[in-house]
């Protein structure tokens, strides 16, 4: 899991609520990702950030919303408005001009 | 929308055998990648091979990549049980700073004793 880590690693909220997932990285890693991954599938980008205050929608960005206020740090907010919030929430960081990613534990999120 | 498609999407191994994964992808790509995930858990990071590149080892690891299949194959040799786990093929597309993947949906692999 390197220098990345996802809290918490359980979250369970009611529909209709806004729920804020926390990243955070020591790398020192320029660049950071929030993928969604649901049982069985591959992962899927939401949003990607490669400096500090600049972030780019991924592929399915609708419903969710992202900061990068500080280097070390890429919060995901899952807002009331995604349709089907339950799912495996990956954050993940890359050093720049390398390649490879760095992946957190993940949070399990269930709405109900 | 997820560019890989792996094959098989499940394979079931003893101990000792190797295991074969296969990656198609549809666009052209920087590099590819193969990651491991065991169950409930982060990805890892396995191998990273260019476009520029057709094989690459690593330890009991050997990927290939034709870009005129577009395809990819990694290879575990000698499988351990410890190898249970799914394998991710993912291709990159690299923008400013950061590396965009687009992953596949994965292979399980289970090695038995």
């Amino acid at each position: 899991d390197g220098g990345i880590t996802q809290s918490p690693k359980y979250l369970f909220r009611k529909e209709g609520q806004n729920v804020t997932l926390s990243c955070e990285q020591n790398l020192n890693h320029d660049a950071m990702y929030w993928y969604r991954q649901d049982p069985g599938q591959g992962l899927r980008l939401i949003y990607y950030s490669q400096i500090v205050n600049d972030f780019q929608k991924g592929d399915i960005a609708e419903g969710y919303s992202v900061s990068r206020e500080k280097k070390e740090s890429f919060p995901l907010t899952v807002t009331s408005a995604q349709k089907n919030p339950t799912a495996f929430y990956l954050c993940a960081s890359s050093n720049q001009g390398a390649r490879e990613q760095y992946f957190g534990p993940g949070t399990r999120l269930t709405v109900t | 929308s997820q560019q890989g498609e792996e094959d098989p999407q499940a394979l079931s191994i003893q101990e000792g055998e190797n295991a074969t994964m296969n990656c198609s992808y549809k666009t052209s790509i920087n590099n590819l990648q193969w990651y491991r995930q065991n169950s409930g858990r982060g990805l890892v990071h396995l191998i990273l091979i260019r476009s520029n590149e057709r094989e690459k080892h690593s330890g009991r690891l050997r990927v290939t990549l034709d870009t005129s299949k577009k395809s990819s194959s990694l290879l575990i040799t000698a499988s351990r049980a410890a190898d249970t786990a799914s394998y991710f093929c993912a291709t990159a597309a690299v923008t400013g700073t950061a590396s965009k993947l687009t992953f596949g949906t994965g292979t399980r692999l289970q090695v038995t004793l």
